[in-house]
């Protein structure tokens, strides 16, 4: 089946450590997207990629480091740097510029201990 | 930059009742508003959207009403059942040319419906 995939579900991490989460899609997409949700803060934009090779620091960059090496994937470096890394993570993507539909992940649970 | 407010944060309906849920944005040149559901440890999922050029759009349901003046749109669900319950992200884009899909997001709204 066509879709997004993020792993792990749950991680957990002690503070000082950089981790990477992963996001895969199938939908031929090229546009993808890392949101951050909090409890009562809806979702905000950390990156988005419109191309290989390419992509933009989203509302709240600092901390965190993405890379597009291929079409598919888009993994997202929480890095030491972030100061409140506990967050559940969602990545999506997006079909051609006719479209303004997203697509989501199930998301990622990091808890920093 | 765009900003989206989203009210209530939390509703509770008896099954069979009407909910409504708002959104106002502060970009005037905001030209697309999805809705999108989240249930219990999923992603978002999209449920309806609507552009600037129409004020209304439905879909069995969901509807959704724009207004451009006033900057404001909603989400009506009607003969509300346990399984809408769940919550609700509005959201606002300016396309553009790109059209980037760069949305910002509402809050959210968590929707109880009670059988």
């Amino acid at each position: 089946d066509g879709g997004i995939t993020q792993s792990p579900k749950y991680l957990f991490r002690k503070e000082g450590q950089n981790v990477t989460l992963s996001c895969e899609q199938n939908l031929n997409h090229d546009a993808m997207y890392w949101y951050r949700q909090d409890p009562g803060q809806g979702l905000r934009l950390i990156y988005y990629s419109q191309i290989v090779n390419d992509f933009q620091k989203g509302d709240i960059a600092e901390g965190y480091s993405v890379s597009r090496e291929k079409k598919e994937s888009f993994p997202l470096t929480v890095t030491s740097a972030q100061k409140n890394p506990t967050a559940f993570y969602l990545c999506a993507s997006k079909g051609g510029a006719a479209t303004g539909e997203l697509f989501f992940g199930e998301g990622s649970r990091l808890t920093v201990l | 930059g765009e900003n989206v407010e989203q009210h209530p944060s939390t509703l509770s309906v008896q099954e069979g009742d009407s909910a409504v849920i708002k959104c106002t944005y502060s970009d005037s040149a905001s030209n697309y508003f999805p809705w999108y559901k989240q249930e219990l440890g999923k992603g978002p999922q999209l449920i309806i959207d609507i552009r600037s050029n129409v004020g209304e759009k439905k879909d069995q349901r969901i509807a959704v009403t724009l207004n451009k003046t006033a900057k404001h749109f909603s989400l009506h669900i009607t003969e509300t059942q346990p399984e809408d319950s769940a919550v609700y992200f509005c959201a606002a884009s300016n396309g553009g040319s790109g059209n980037t899909g760069k949305l910002i997001f509402g809050q959210g709204t968590t929707l109880q419906v009670k059988p």
